[in-house]
């Protein structure tokens, strides 16, 4: 069965700074999809960025990147000049490629210090 | 617009009554789940369906029953709920294949005392 670890459960960061949030994953097949998750205090799930895994190039969107390392089966996620709208719990999530069931991490909480 | 919705939002209720939580979407998806957050534990599926009529269990499926009778709706059914089932729950639905993104509903926080 698929797995995702993330192993900081909360983390801060300076408004204006860059912070990395960290998730492995284990699997054995070759065509998945991962996904970074955020969730405000108003508890709405928000897709921040997605990677298919047969794409080589890292994602990006605006602020948000992944460093997306196949091999190691790494897949973190880096917010770039953060801003206290970014304070949330984080989730780091996996799908099987044929499959629509997500298998979430236990989610890293971010705080934004002004 | 496109949505998910969810209902009711909040619900505090007592030990074996029995409830449904509603779940609705206007995008013609043939996937639909249920999942509940824990502190600590993240989200973990409850049951999911494929299609209407198509429903199976999730990683959590103990004391949870659904059914899938219209594409839209995908009600989540606590035949008798008890304390340790106090969670916030999540519909979420996605087209079949494609891009593998789920659009998530508002959340349900159920209190079981």
């Amino acid at each position: 069965a698929q797995t995702v670890t993330q192993s900081q459960p909360e983390m801060s960061v300076q408004e204006a700074e860059t912070v990395t949030l960290s998730c492995t994953y284990d699997t054995s097949e070759n065509n998945y999809y991962l996904f970074w998750y955020k969730q405000p205090p108003s508890r709405q799930m928000i897709l921040v960025i997605r990677q298919e895994a047969y794409k080589q190039q890292n994602a990006t969107e605006n602020r948000f990147s992944v460093n997306f390392q196949k091999a190691a089966k790494s897949f973190s996620l880096k917010i770039s000049d953060s801003q206290l709208g970014d304070t949330a719990m984080y989730f780091c999530a996996f799908v099987q490629g044929g499959s629509e069931k997500l298998v979430f991490g236990k989610g890293t909480k971010l705080t934004v210090n002004p | 617009e496109a949505q998910v919705t969810q209902n009711p939002r909040y619900l505090i209720t007592v030990t074996g009554k029995k409830l449904t939580v509603t779940c609705s979407q206007n995008m013609n998806h043939e996937y639909m789940s249920w999942y509940r957050q824990d502190p600590g534990l993240g989200l973990r599926q409850i049951y999911y369906s494929m299609n209407v009529e198509v429903t199976d269990k999730g990683d959590v499926p103990e004391g949870y029953k659904v059914s899938r009778k219209e594409k839209r709706n995908f009600p989540l059914i606590l035949e008798s709920p008890s304390p340790n089932q106090t969670s916030l729950y999540f519909c979420a639905s996605s087209p079949w294949g494609g891009s593998y993104e789920q659009y998530f509903g508002p959340g349900t926080r159920l209190t079981v005392t």
